[in-house]
């Protein structure tokens, strides 16, 4: 079984704060894949970035950073300098055969 | 047009009504799948086709029901929904048996009132 957890069910930063959302991921498989989307208020999932179970390296982007850690299934995003603009509900999904998402995490970032 | 495209973006009907959603996609995908997103609950997977076939089908009513006529297009047709049918329906794509390197693309979804 595959289990998804997003504690934070929603966040509000004030604009130029950095923000961490917290995924744990659980599963037996020792293969797989951890995406994050981000679902802006027009309502379309946006890909941000995909991790396998094998890489552990962290991963910046701009404003944004990855934390994988398999040791305690956990895949953090970090938002640096957070903009209003990151408003969005955020979701960490893992890949098996069909994605298994969780139940987000809403970001306010009040200006 | 690229992407994944949805149609209409907001649809009202009423429960005896009987109406289509469509989803294309532009990228050259052997997947297609219906997601369905209510207020305060989790996106749940409706349907997969891939090749054009239907290869899951998570317990939806049969007043769902899909068509994937070739690998572009996708329908959900819907006939006598209840008022909790109301949600966000999203369609995606993907290359299966290849590396997905970005996951899913996700049309911007269509917005379905039953009242």
């Amino acid at each position: 079984a595959q289990k998804v957890t997003q504690a934070q069910t929603e966040i509000s930063v004030v604009e130029k704060e950095d923000v961490t959302l917290d995924c744990v991921y659980e599963t037996r498989d020792t293969t797989y894949y951890l995406f994050w989307y981000k679902q802006p208020p027009s309502g379309e999932l946006v890909f941000l970035i995909r991790r396998n179970s094998f890489d552990e390296q962290n991963e910046i982007s701009g404003r944004y950073s990855w934390n994988f850690q398999k040791s305690t299934s956990s895949f953090n995003f970090t938002i640096t300098a957070s903009q209003v603009v990151d408003s969005a509900v955020y979701f960490c999904a893992p890949l098996r055969q069909n994605f298994v998402f969780g139940p987000g995490t809403r970001l306010s970032v009040l200006p | 047009e690229t992407g994944v495209t949805q149609t209409p973006r907001h649809l009202v009907m009423g429960m005896t009504n009987k109406k289509s959603l469509k989803c294309e996609q532009h990228l050259g995908h052997n997947a297609m799948y219906w997601y369905k997103q209510s207020a305060k609950k989790p996106l749940e997977l409706m349907f997969v086709y891939s090749l054009e076939e239907r290869v899951e089908n998570n317990s939806v009513p049969s007043r769902f029901s899909p068509e994937c006529p070739n690998s572009s297009h996708l329908f959900l047709h819907l006939h006598t929904l209840q008022p909790e049918d109301s949600a966000l329906y999203l369609c995606a794509s993907s290359q299966v048996g290849g590396d997905l390197n970005y996951g899913y693309t996700f049309g911007s979804g269509t917005r379905l009132t039953v009242v």
